[in-house]
């Protein structure tokens, strides 16, 4: 079946813009993830949506990062007046989240560029 | 919450050698413990995977360990090919209800020929 899908694969944008980042996860999964990975570096977490529960935020590493996931489906991150240190790809994962199956399934991920 | 802590950050061995990776965690009610690998310009994807009631599982040259007293997993790679050079991702999973995933930074594994 169709894995995570993510969009669009590379965004340029201009310090100071707003962008917003898509996330199609894999049907049926519960729980969708957002990391930021800096060029060479780690998986920073950001957000993770786990049903109808409220969203663990605590990653999120200023108020200018916001995120929103409707029901099980499509989730967007939203990032305002972007800065040069956002510059990163954006990882989205999704899992099924039920007893015994809590593999995560990365999309392909969004390379954000911050001129 | 969850911190992982994962070392060494980088590891070069001679293939054929083996390679170990090791990680900590700060949460004693995390209960799953993935390791993923992520090949250069790729997505991470799952290699193998640990449960909280279970201290040793092998997949071919893969294994991981775990240790629930010290809160410590490892994963150890044998006959290391350069195909394996990549770099690998622990994590740790809260509590029963808690599907919080945190990564350690990672491990650069550069398997030379």
């Amino acid at each position: 079946g169709a894995g995570v899908s993510q969009s669009p694969s590379n965004k340029v944008t201009e310090k100071g813009k707003d962008v917003e980042l898509r996330c199609d996860p894999i049907s049926g999964h519960t729980a969708l993830y957002w990391y930021r990975q800096r060029l060479g570096q780690g998986l920073e977490f950001l957000i993770y949506f786990q049903g109808n529960s409220a969203p663990d935020k605590s990653g999120l590493p200023s108020d200018r990062f916001s995120a929103e996931r409707t029901g099980e489906s499509v989730s967007t991150l939203t990032i305002q007046r972007t800065q040069q240190e956002d510059s990163a790809v954006y990882l989205c994962a999704s899992s099924l989240a039920v007893r015994g199956s809590y593999e995560q399934y990365f999309g392909p991920g969004t390379r954000l560029t911050v001129t | 919450g969850e911190n992982v802590e994962q070392h060494p950050s980088t590891l070069s061995v001679q293939e054929g050698d083996s390679a170990v990776i090791k990680c900590t965690y700060s949460d004693s009610a995390s209960n799953y413990f993935p390791w993923y690998k992520q090949e250069l310009g790729k997505r991470p994807q799952l290699i193998i995977d640990i449960r909280s009631n279970v201290g040793e599982k092998k997949d071919q040259r893969i294994a991981v360990t775990l240790n629930k007293t010290a809160k410590h997993f490892s994963l150890h790679i044998t006959e290391t090919q350069p195909e394996d050079s990549a770099v690998y991702f622990c994590a740790a999973k809260g509590g029963s209800n808690n599907n919080d995933m945190r990564f350690g930074a990672g491990t650069r594994l550069t398997v030379k020929p």
